[in-house]
């Protein structure tokens, strides 16, 4: 299996323009996750899907940011407008399981680095 | 609120030692500890689970410890090795689920 996979991999970018950050999920997964990554932060959740849907939003930190599912295989991540201090690395995770479980191994993607100028 | 602490500091240990790494929660009932590995630009990867009735998990060189009176979570590596040198990151899951991290604790070990 090719793993979460995710693109770009690195994007620099001018504050106020919009970035899309996409992912495709380990086939047969039903849950994605988003996650950002700093320094002062650690690892944050932002939002996470259960096929496809999305089930809770409320890490996501203003309205500038949305994330889509439109099917099992792709997900999106956008910011728009964006601001320096999105400058993070934005991980895409998924997970098995007909039910959440606590002893769901969660597989992450190689992150995507996003830095606004 | 909830806060899940680990060592900001590197840790820093010679090849062929035990690397102990710390994970201290508060404010928090989990029911169930993990424990990541982060390489530098890498995702994390799943190392180790250990439910709240445990005390300890082993697999191969590695040894998580849970302590839910201390709340504290203890992670060794023994006969460490260079290629042991990351980022750690423990995880804690209660009712929702969705794991909580840490921000990690950086292990170096020198050859």
């Amino acid at each position: 299996d090719a793993g979460v996979i995710q693109s770009p991999r690195h994007e620099v970018t001018e504050m106020g323009q919009e970035v899309t950050l996409r992912c495709k999920p380990i086939s047969g997964h039903d849950y994605l996750f988003w996650y950002r990554q700093t320094m002062m932060r650690g690892l944050e959740l932002l939002i996470y899907f259960n096929n496809n849907v999305p089930i809770d939003d409320s890490g996501m930190p203003e309205d500038r940011f949305s994330a889509k599912m439109p099917n099992a295989s792709f997900s999106t991540l956008k910011i728009q407008p964006s601001e320096p201090r999105d400058s993070a690395v934005y991980f895409c995770a998924s997970s098995l399981r007909g039910g959440l479980s606590p002893t769901n191994t969660i597989y992450f993607g190689e992150g995507s680095w996003l830095t606004v100028v | 609120s909830q806060k899940i602490e680990q060592n900001s500091e590197a840790l820093n240990i010679q090849e062929g030692k035990t690397a102990t790494l710390t994970c201290n929660y508060t404010n928090y009932s989990p029911a169930y500890l993990q424990w990541y590995r982060q390489d530098p630009g890498r995702g994390p990867v799943f190392l180790l689970l250990i439910r709240e009735n445990e005390k300890e998990k082993r697999k191969e060189r590695l040894k998580v410890t849970f302590d839910t009176t201390l709340k504290q979570s203890l992670f060794h590596i023994t006969a460490s090795q260079p290629a042991d040198s990351a980022t750690y990151l423990c995880a804690l899951t209660g009712g929702s689920y969705i794991p909580t991290f840490g921000r990690g604790t950086s292990l170096i070990v020198h050859p």
